[in-house]
């Protein structure tokens, strides 16, 4: 079975430009999440989306947005870039259990390096 | 979610097991111990989870003491390719996120 693919691999844009990241989880996965990983630190949150709604958001600015779509694949938007938003956006997906939410394994895929010059 | 403290960096000869430490104080009775782990520029890999008994699967086992205040994961015979950041944290219910902390920095030697 495919793992979580993310498009495209690599990005490069300058300042103030936007950008839209993709994703499309393990087939039967239907939350998707998003985290930025900027050189020589650990992932960091920035959004759930179950079912196309939003579950969670991390502490990052309204320049970033992102959605689900009815086959759960899923876009990450960045308006306005900044230099600080050259990083590494990986995409996780998972099925959530019972519960509807509960620690359910993220499975990660390979990551989208964007670079803002 | 609780906050958990692992050592910067370890070095393991290919071959011996590897034994990484993770230290949970505040864990609370229902959140789970995760393990994941990130080779270089690659996306995190899945290890294992549990929350009270030891855990094993084909990567890896997770041994977690009786207060449940800190776990070990053990590689047990670490290759060339378990050389990676291994990330512990510890999640509850009603959180959707990952919280990465700065990981433990695996070496693994010939």
């Amino acid at each position: 079975d495919a793992g979580v693919t993310q498009s495209p691999t690599h990005l490069i844009k300058t300042r103030g430009q936007h950008v839209t990241l993709r994703c499309s989880p393990i087939s039967g996965h239907k939350s998707v999440s998003w985290y930025q990983q900027v050189l020589g630190q650990g992932p960091q949150f920035i959004f759930q989306y179950y079912e196309k709604e939003e579950r969670g958001r991390g502490n990052f600015p309204d320049r970033f947005s992102a959605r689900q779509f009815p086959n759960y694949s899923s876009e990450l938007n960045v308006n306005a870039l900044l230099l600080g938003d050259s990083a590494l956006y990986l995409c996780a997906s998972s099925m959530p259990g019972l519960a509807g939410g509960f620690q359910e394994t993220q499975y990660f895929g390979p990551g989208t390096r964007l670079l803002v010059l | 979610d609780a906050k958990t403290t692992q050592p910067p960096s370890m070095d393991c000869a290919e071959g011996r097991a590897a034994n990484l430490p993770c230290n949970h104080s505040t864990i609370s009775g229902n959140e789970y111990v995760y393990w994941y782990r990130q080779i270089h520029s690659q996306g995190p890999q899945y290890i294992i989870h549990g929350l009270k008994n030891n855990e094993t699967n084909e990567m890896a086992s997770l041994i977690i003491t009786e207060d449940r205040k800190s776990s070990t994961l053990i590689l047990p015979h670490a290759t060339l390719r378990d050389t990676a950041v291994y990330y512990c944290m510890v999640i509850t219910g009603t959180a959707s996120k990952l919280t990465f902390g700065t990981g433990t920095r695996l070496q693994v030697t010939l």
